[in-house]
């Protein structure tokens, strides 16, 4: 099946500081990628579609000015989490869809980035 | 995007047949039922997806009734490796702009 990479798969930083974390399809050509947000014991919940080319689209809730996307090539997604704060630890997981039309609803997750800000 | 409605926890036994069912009432005539599995740390696994009737593969079964209001996945003969949270997810994703919502899951321990 498709693979989806993160990178870091973990990162502790002070808080303040920013903080990248990248996805990347590697084996398939992704226009649209999406990043979620999961503390422990709970749900995954979508922060935003992260769209090749032009500007992310955010869920309700989700700031953009902290959590700022880059779609730069149809491989790569980056989320840099802007002055982190310790409420901003938490798992990180990316998704992307690969363009095939015989499974179209089907998407494929990264390992996730575990963030914790001191 | 339809609700989806599964039960928090359950427990099973090695080999025992473990059956989890979702209920999503107000699905819509355009959306799929999938289901993922995901163990702690890591990012969700596609399980199974189904639009009605059922689907099996090597490592499970889907089963939508004639109403798709509901859906039971089934996990045959679990391990102690099947310990893991699992999600029902429902949604013509084309035309909501292919994104995934979660509910809550359900999480299963498989006991030796």
């Amino acid at each position: 099946g498709a693979v989806v990479s993160q990178h870091p798969s973990w990162v502790i930083c002070k808080s303040g500081t920013s903080v990248k974390i990248e996805c990347r399809s590697l084996d398939f050509q992704a226009t649209t990628m999406f990043w979620y947000r999961q503390f422990p014991k709970q749900s995954l919940m979508l922060m935003a579609t992260s769209n090749e080319g032009s500007k992310a689209t955010y869920e309700q809730g989700v700031e953009k000015d902290k959590f700022l996307i880059n779609h730069a090539s149809l491989t790569l997604s980056t989320l840099t989490v802007t002055s982190a704060h310790p409420e901003d630890s938490s798992f990180y997981i990316c998704s992307a869809r690969p363009p095939r039309t015989q499974s179209f609803n089907e998407q494929f997750f990264g390992p996730g980035t575990r963030l914790t800000v001191l | 995007l339809a609700k989806t409605t599964q039960p928090i926890s359950m427990d099973s036994y090695e080999g025992q047949e473990v059956n989890i069912t979702c209920s999503h009432n107000n699905i819509a005539t355009n959306d799929y039922i999938t289901w993922y599995q995901q163990f702690p740390s890591q990012g969700p696994r596609f399980i199974i997806q189904g639009y009605k009737t059922k689907v099996t593969n090597e490592v499970a079964s889907l089963f939508i009734p004639a109403d798709r209001k509901s859906s039971t996945l089934s996990l045959p003969r679990v391990s102690l490796s099947d310990t893991a949270v699992y999600y029902c997810l429902v949604g013509d994703w084309k035309a909501a702009g292919n994104k995934l919502t979660f509910g809550g899951g359900t999480r299963v321990l498989v006991k030796p």
